[in-house]
Formats: C-alpha cells, sequence, structure tokens
C-alpha cells in the first residue's frame, strides 16, 4: 500500500514557469513532511519541509502548500530555472522529534528548458 | 562539518552471496536510517538505528539486516542476493530533537549478477 501518492511523474517547464508537483498521503499520524531534490550519481538533498500546523512555507524560490483536510501538499518552486532540473521527491514521517523514518513518494523528474 | 559518508560507492556480487555496506554519519548524529532506491519501487525505508538499537523497521525480508555502533557508525548485511536486490543503497543521518533534518550520503550502488 503506497502511503504518499506523488504526481505528475515527469514535468517540462520552460525557464521562468512555475513547477508543481503534488502529494497526497493517507496516513492521518504523519506529522513532516518534506520535499527532496536529487540529481543523478547523488543522494537526496532536503530542499524544504513543513509541520501540518501551518498551511504555507517559503524558501527562497520554494513554495510548500499544505491541506490538512485534504490530506495533499505541493511544491512549487518560482522562477524556475535549467538548474532546477532533477528528481523531486516528496515524503512524510510519524518521527515526531525524529525524521528516520520517511516514507517517499515515486518521484517527479523536472525538466527545465532553456 | 563532514558530511554522511558511504562506503563503497559500487558493488558487483554474485546471487547468492551476502555484502556489507558501511555508513559513516555525521559528527554528532545518532540516528542512521538506511533505504533501498530502484527504478520501479522508488525510495524505500528499510530500517533505523538510534543509539545502537533498532527503532524503526520497513517491509523487507529478513535476509536484510543491520547494525548500529557505539560512534554511530551502521552497517547493513545483505544475505542470499537476488537478483532483485540491485539497487542504490541510501544511508541518511539526523540529529535529535523536532527541526532536525535527515542528510543522505551518495549511496552505495550495488549490482547483483
Amino acid at each position: 500500500q503506497q502511503q504518499v501518492k506523488q504526481s505528475p511523474q515527469s514535468l517540462i517547464v520552460q525557464k521562468g514557469g512555475i513547477p508543481i508537483i503534488n502529494c497526497a498521503y493517507e496516513n492521518t499520524a504523519f506529522d513532516y513532511f518534506p520535499w527532496y531534490q536529487q540529481f543523478p550519481g547523488k543522494g537526496p538533498a532536503l530542499l524544504i519541509a513543513i509541520r501540518p500546523d501551518v498551511s504555507e512555507k517559503k524558501e527562497g524560490r520554494f513554495t510548500i502548500s499544505f491541506n490538512k483536510s485534504a490530506k495533499q501538499f505541493s511544491l512549487h518552486i518560482m522562477d524556475s530555472q535549467p538548474g532546477d532540473s532533477a528528481t523531486y521527491f516528496c515524503a512524510a514521517s510519524t518521527g515526531g522529534g525524529s525524521q528516520g523514518n520517511l516514507i517517499f513518494g515515486k518521484g517527479t523528474k523536472l525538466s527545465v528548458k532553456p | 562539518k563532514a558530511g554522511v559518508t558511504q562506503t563503497p560507492r559500487y558493488l558487483i556480487k554474485t546471487r547468492g552471496q551476502q555484502v556489507t555496506l558501511s555508513c559513516s554519519p555525521i559528527s554528532g548524529h545518532r540516528s542512521v536510517s538506511w533505504y533501498q532506491q530502484t527504478p520501479g519501487q522508488g525510495l524505500q525505508f528499510l530500517f533505523e538505528y538510534f543509539s545502537e538499537t533498532q527503532r524503526n523497521k520497513g517491509n523487507f525480508p529478513g535476509r536484510f539486516s543491520g547494525r548500529q555502533f557505539s560512534n554511530s557508525r551502521s552497517e547493513m548485511n545483505v544475505s542470499t542476493l537476488e537478483l532483485g536486490d540491485s539497487a542504490l543503497y541510501l544511508c541518511a543521518s539526523s540529529g535529535t530533537g523536532r527541526n532536525t533534518e535527515a542528510f543522505f550520503g551518495q549511496g552505495t550502488r550495488l549490482t547483483v549478477v
């Protein structure tokens, strides 16, 4: 049973566009929702994370929107650049004080065209 | 501050053999988690160790095991390798407290032939 569903699988945007990646979860015990960025040959790197007590969080060009009642959250990348081309993963955990048990979505391969 | 270090980076093993992968966490981090990444299944949680004790476990067969040492370094072992075990194995470490994040290593690419 997939606990975190991510869409779309792939996404192509023009430079300056705003790609949006969506995730939905089932387990209401999840209390931490991070987004990771992964380049080929590298491990995932944390971009931004949110907890269910807030509906939106911004860090630089990256924004998470969180809808607790719908059990959905999304990543928006403002003014996207070719260097943002990577695979993005949403995740969730019930770790509370620890993020050592992350359940990941299947990933979205983003391509930003110059 | 040094990042998470995984060794070796690449491994080729034969079906039926066993393999041990190593992970050195960021200094001061006591939690080490292991994940398997494949094109078909994505990133899947294997297990988490904290202070030498397994704290969480994913849905993998008993052929996958791990341990953590007193210096927080961790090893993962896979016995009786199968072709389907070919994957990128990622280790992540995290500190304690509410706002810690998991930092990933570059992974060990295991190929079973």
